[in-house]
This record gives C-alpha cells, structure tokens and sequence, in this order.
C-alpha cells in the first residue's frame, strides 16, 4: 500500500494476556518508530528501528514491552502481561533515512487497545 | 518521556480567523514537523522543516524553523470548520539515533 499500515485496529484484552500490534512501514523505509498516545496526551516515543542497526528501546515503559522488525520490514510490538495502564492508541511510525529529503516521519492509522 | 512546550494547549475560534501555535524547546532540533490528528486517526504530516530560518507554506498553513533552532510556529489562515482537531510540533536531532521530540498537542475548535 501507499502508507503505513497498522493492524488490528482495536483490540480489547483482559488484564493479564498478552497482545502483539503489527505495523506495515511505507515500501523502502528504513527507519520504523512506535508510539504510544494516551487519551488526550501527546505521543511517547517507545522504540526506534533504523535499518539493520541495534534498535533504540530507550523509550519501552518496562520489561513487558519488546519489538522486533523482521527482514528490515514489518514490526511486531508485544505487550506481556498486560495492565490497565496499557490502554492507549499505539501508533506506527515509518521513514526514509538519509534519502536527501531530511527526515520526515508518516504515521500510520494506530491500533486502539483497551485492557479490561 | 520528555514532550516539548507547545502553545496554546486548546483554542476556540470563529471561522475565518487566523490562528497560530508554537512549540519552544531548551534543546536544538535539526528538524521541525507539524501534524494535524483527527479524532480517531494516526497523525497526518502537515509541514517539513529544515533549515533554521527556513518559512514554508502549505496552503492556508506557513511554519517557520526558528533562526535559534529552539522554536517553531505554524500559523493558519482563514480557519474553516475542517481545521478542528489536535496539531502536534516535533523537534527531531541525529544524535547517534534520530529521534523526535513531540509537543504536548494544541486542540483547535472552529465555530462557524
């Protein structure tokens, strides 16, 4: 597709389960970035991917939270464990390292998850 | 995690007004992004900044990088009630990893 694509869009889960969020970048992206949005907040940046460099976890909230990005292309983020405080949109962030037009990021829809 | 101070936090207007924001920050940015978010979709890129100094236009929107690389407002003109939504500010530096900074998001509501 055009865009970067997220899936699901909303998932709902009991307090305890886990959860996997998926992101499609924009073709030929190298740089892949996670979000999370809470309601009415700002976005917190979780994790960056660029190309086959080790990833920047800086901003994971705590050891429940992994990514990975197979074959330098589509992202799994995995929520163990999940609590309450985990309800936010999770967005998906995809752009085109060092292709002369600066670094310009393009989000994807989000995946609305909701922690009973 | 760290947000940049952007301003004002929500606003009312009537339509046909101009309206402005800004975001300031205490850290120097290589580059300045706007977005405007609708309720219930992700972030959608608005305006790309560059270079410090640097004015760019966008239809009925103009930001400017400011010369200090600390700052950054976006201004619209002639508001239209479709202009109602979230505007978010990001600071983005390449240090070691490149990574943006975002605002803390100006509400707008258009009255017609």
């Amino acid at each position: 597709g055009a865009g970067v694509s997220q899936s699901p869009s909303n998932k709902v889960t009991e307090k305890g389960k886990d959860v996997e969020l998926r992101c499609d970048p924009i073709s030929g992206h190298t740089a892949l970035y996670w979000y999370r949005q809470s309601l009415g907040q700002g976005l917190e940046f979780l994790i960056y991917f660029q190309g086959n460099s080790a990833p920047d976890k800086s901003g994971l909230p705590s050891d429940r939270f992994s990514a990975e990005r197979t074959g330098g292309s589509v992202s799994t983020l995995t929520i163990q464990r999940t609590q309450q405080e985990d309800s936010a949109v999770y967005l998906c962030a995809s752009s085109s390292w060092g292709q002369g037009a600066g670094e310009t990021q393009y989000f994807g829809p989000g995946t609305r998850l909701l922690v009973l | 995690g760290q947000q940049l101070n952007q301003s004002p936090q929500s606003m009312f207007i009537q339509e046909g007004e101009d309206v402005s924001m800004n975001c300031t920050s205490s850290s120097i940015f290589n580059t300045w992004l706007w977005y405007k978010q609708d309720p219930g979709e992700g972030p959608v890129l608005l305006i790309a900044l560059y270079k410090a100094g640097e004015l760019t236009s966008n239809g009925r929107l103009t930001a400017q990088f400011g010369i200090t690389r600390k700052d950054s407002f976006l201004n619209i003109s002639a508001s239209i009630p479709s202009d109602v939504g979230i505007y978010f500010c990001a600071g983005g530096k390449a240090s070691g990893t490149y990574k943006y900074i975002f605002g803390t998001g100006t509400r707008l509501k258009v009255l017609a």
